[in-house]
């Protein structure tokens, strides 16, 4: 069975402040990792993968599979980041896709 | 423009009818999904299907059905038999080759 553990549901930081996003996972095969992101109003969007490695609007994760772990974070938060967060899981040879609980942040001024 | 279209937006019903949400796609993705999506429980998987006339249950089926007839439609029936059916329905469609998903807008359903 796979699933994805987002711990905290609310997040509030400061403009300019580092944040982190937390999320686990739980899956016997090999895992394909996502962070997705719905801005106010907006449709739930990719924000990253794991298998790009790349940064998107500042933000990195890293796949850590010994703590099966892909935590989300950005070291300066903008107000523009402001949002809902959601860590997704999915089996490299399998469709089935699942989310976590979802993380709101909050970046405040 | 290419995209997902969920309809219909708002929907209400009384309790015990069956209701039905359409979802198209003109992205000619292979593969469709729905899901629910309520307050403090992020997204949970109702059904997916990755191939015409082929669908898999996921984490939360009872209550609910669907059919995958055509590449670009993939409409999800919520039945009496769902006890909970008060929720916000999204739909969501991917490429087999590629791992983004692309989300519709979403139906809100309100039972009465």
């Amino acid at each position: 069975a796979q699933r994805v553990t987002q711990p905290e549901k609310l997040l509030s930081v400061f403009k300019g402040a580092p944040v982190e996003l937390k999320c686990n996972y739980s899956y016997s095969g090999s895992p394909e990792l996502f962070w997705y992101v719905q801005y106010s109003r907006q449709r739930l969007q990719l924000l990253l993968r794991h298998i790009s490695r790349e940064s998107i609007k500042g933000f990195t994760a890293d796949l850590n599979k010994g703590e099966t772990s892909f935590h989300l974070k950005k070291p300066f938060a903008q107000e523009e980041d402001s949002a809902m967060y959601y860590c997704a899981l999915s089996g490299r040879y399998d469709y089935k896709l699942s989310f976590g609980a979802g993380t709101t942040v909050t970046v405040r001024a | 423009d290419g995209g997902i279209t969920q309809s219909p937006k708002y929907l209400f019903r009384k309790e015990g009818q069956n209701v039905t949400l359409s979802c198209e796609q003109n992205l000619n993705h292979d593969a469709m999904y729905w899901y629910r999506q309520d307050p403090g429980q992020g997204l949970r998987l109702i059904y997916y299907s990755q191939i015409v006339n082929d669908f898999q249950k996921g984490d939360i089926a009872e209550g609910y059905s669907v059919s995958r007839e055509k590449k670009e439609s993939f409409p999800l029936t919520v039945t009496s038999a769902q006890k909970n059916p008060t929720a916000f329905y999204l739909c969501a469609s991917r490429a087999l080759s590629a791992g983004e998903l692309f989300f519709g807008e979403g139906s809100r359903l309100t039972v009465l």
